[in-house]
Parts: structure tokens; C-alpha cells; sequence
């Protein structure tokens, strides 16, 4: 199957982590990704990690990736009201493709 | 170095009638894919080019082409347009080496009366 599922929406304080969480069902899935989508905007890449890796962190983001469970999440430290937006987890089944499978989206809201 | 850029933003079509889109991909990239967001169906792939050719496509119609000249630079056309091809298509871009990234464009959004 291609489902990507998403909890729709995440709300949290400001200064607080944000853990947006995914699950894919395709065990094939090379590359995984993070993309965040401001309104009116087009997607913007947060963050990606292979499919032979189980953790990647790049400065306020950690991703955590448990291939046995097909379970993506994406941590965000020190959550501010700029990070409000979708974020959308996506799975890539190919090494040269541009065919990526898109969750649903999780709307993160920010509140002071 | 430019980003994806997409023209027009935003444009406004009555059924029936024709539409096309362009896609200027970031310098140097050469596979250009294009993606359909509704809030109905959510994000999905059209289709794939590189080096002029179709790659890859989706589950769309026929009414839905594309293509790819030899400076990289993508077009999608759709025909007879209908009210549910009310969405924004949003471009990306890659290079055809290392990581598997997609760079996107801010998109099109097109709206069907």
C-alpha cells in the first residue's frame, strides 16, 4: 500500500517541544522526509533521512525513524510561534525518483 | 542561486477551458516533477521529466500532460478543465545527483468557476 498517516493537529506552548509523528506501510521507502508548508506557500524541506539510519538531528529538529514499527517522528526543540504551519512527512521508494507518497499533513499551532 | 520558480501564481479558469503552467527549475537541476494539492485528496504526484522525457506518471487523467524543453524548464497542461481541478500545483526540482531532495516552488493555484 501507499498510506501515509498523520495525526491532524498539534497544539503547544511556546518554548515547548513539538513531536509530530508518521507511519508509513511500505518497508521498501528509501529516503523519508520533513517539509513544512507556511499559507500561500509552496513546501519547504526540513529535514530528510535514509532508510538505513535511525536518528538525525540538525540543530532544533530531530528525526527518529523506527523501521520495524514504520514509524517517522519529527521533534522540535524550543517550539516558537514561527513554526506554525503543516508539516507533511513523505516517503521516497527509489533512489533516483521524484515520486514522493505524502502524509496528510499535521497542522502544528503555536500558542504564546 | 534562484529558487523553483512558477508562473502564474495564481490564475482563474471557467470549465471547459484549457490551462497551462510553467516551471523555471533551479539552476542545474534536471529532473523536474509536478504535484497537486487539494484539500480533498491532499499532495499528489502528476509526473516525473528528465532530460525531456517522461519518467514517471501518476494517476491522473489524460487531460493532465506535461513536458520538458532542453533548458530543463517544464510545462503542465490540463484540458477541459473541470471544477475539481481546483488545486495548487506546486513544481519541484532535483538534481540527478546525491541525496534524493526535492526543491518545490511556491505553486499555482489555479481555481475552476
Amino acid at each position: 500500500g501507499e498510506d501515509v498517516e498523520q495525526s491532524l493537529f498539534l497544539s503547544v506552548r511556546e518554548g515547548d517541544s513539538s513531536v509530530i509523528n508518521c507511519t508509513y506501510t511500505d518497508s521498501s521507502s528509501t529516503y523519508l522526509y520533513w517539509y513544512k508548508q507556511e499559507p500561500g506557500a509552496g513546501l519547504q524541506l526540513l529535514t530528510y533521512i535514509f532508510s538505513n539510519m535511525d536518528m538525525k538531528q540538525d540543530q532544533r529538529l530531530t528525526v527518529l525513524l523506527n523501521k520495524k514499527d514504520k514509524h517517522l517522528s519529527l521533534r522540535i526543540a524550543d517550539t516558537q510561534t514561527g513554526d506554525s504551519a503543516i508539516y507533511f512527512c513523505a516517503e521516497s521508494k527509489g533512489y533516483n525518483t521524484d515520486k514522493l507518497i505524502f502524509g496528510t499533513g499535521t497542522r502544528l499551532q503555536v500558542f504564546p | 542561486k534562484a529558487g523553483v520558480t512558477q508562473t502564474p501564481r495564481y490564475l482563474i479558469k471557467t470549465r471547459g477551458q484549457q490551462v497551462t503552467l510553467s516551471c523555471s527549475p533551479i539552476s542545474g537541476h534536471r529532473s523536474v516533477s509536478w504535484y497537486q494539492q487539494t484539500p480533498g485528496q491532499g499532495l499528489q504526484f502528476l509526473f516525473e521529466y528528465f532530460s525531456e522525457t517522461q519518467r514517471n506518471k501518476g494517476n491522473f487523467p489524460g487531460r493532465f500532460s506535461g513536458r520538458q524543453f532542453s533548458n530543463s524548464r517544464s510545462e503542465m497542461n490540463v484540458s477541459t478543465l473541470e471544477l475539481g481541478d481546483s488545486a495548487l500545483y506546486l513544481c519541484a526540482s532535483r538534481t540527478s545527483s546525491g541525496a534524493n531532495v526535492l526543491t518545490f516552488g511556491a505553486g499555482s493555484r489555479l481555481t475552476v468557476l
